[in-house]
């Protein structure tokens, strides 16, 4: 069965802490990205890449940090830097990042809370 | 630039009556439009979309959605609500002549269903 596999579910740190979010996709979807999502303010795009170990930066990246070494997997790193990374994180991939009428399949976000 | 507006944050419907989420955006060319529909700590689930030829787009569970060019609006819609259709539902946009450009969303309605 094909989809977006986010781990962990929820995520706790401590300030100061950088976190590592896990993405990883069995579609064979070549373009995969990281959305934020804050009550109110709908998904904002932190990091996007349509090819692997090629990444472009979204409308919010400062703070994040992600890679891309495999199709497969597009982690995303939450670094001290991040003024307000309490947030849910949505992962998402589409078949190709220049198929503009291909849809984005999401998987079930992490929940990340660091106080 | 592309831009989506949702310009409710709540709407309410009592079980059986029709429904309606609102959407309107901004392109500079033609748009690709998209709707999904998000539960509690889910990710987004596509539910219809609109490139090009009918204007009333069918999706899944019901949904069907009204693309008006001279409006700039696709709204979402469905002839009879259920209470499991409560969620959230975001609206996004594409457009189809720039080079390059990964989907917009809007902030998101609530849609509430009472029984």
């Amino acid at each position: 069965d094909g989809g977006i596999t986010q781990s962990p579910k929820y995520l706790f740190r401590k300030e100061g802490q950088n976190v590592t979010l896990s993405c990883e996709q069995n579609l064979n979807h070549d373009a995969m990205y990281w959305y934020r999502q804050d009550p109110g303010q709908g998904l904002r795009l932190i990091y996007y890449s349509q090819i692997v170990n090629d990444f472009q930066k979204g409308d919010i990246a400062e703070g994040y940090s992600v890679s891309r070494e495999k199709k497969e997997s597009f982690p995303l790193t939450v670094t001290s830097a991040q003024k307000n990374p309490t947030a849910f994180y949505l992962c998402a991939s589409s078949i190709d990042s220049g198929a503009k009428n291909s849809p984005l399949h999401f998987g079930n976000g992490t929940r990340l809370t660091v106080t | 630039a592309q831009s989506v507006a949702q310009p409710e944050d709540q709407v309410n419907v009592a079980e059986g009556n029709p429904l309606t989420v609102k959407c309107t955006y901004s392109v500079s060319g033609n748009p690709y439009l998209f709707w999904y529909v998000q539960y509690p700590n889910r990710g987004l689930q596509f539910l219809l979309k609109y490139i090009t030829g009918d204007n009333l787009v069918k999706g899944s569970y019901g949904f069907e959605a009204e693309f008006n060019k001279s409006q700039t609006s696709f709204h979402l819609k469905k002839p009879s609500a259920l209470v499991s259709d409560s969620a959230l539902y975001f609206c996004a946009v594409r457009d189809v002549n720039s080079g390059y450009s990964t989907l917009t969303f809007g902030k998101g309605t609530m849609l509430l269903v009472s029984p």
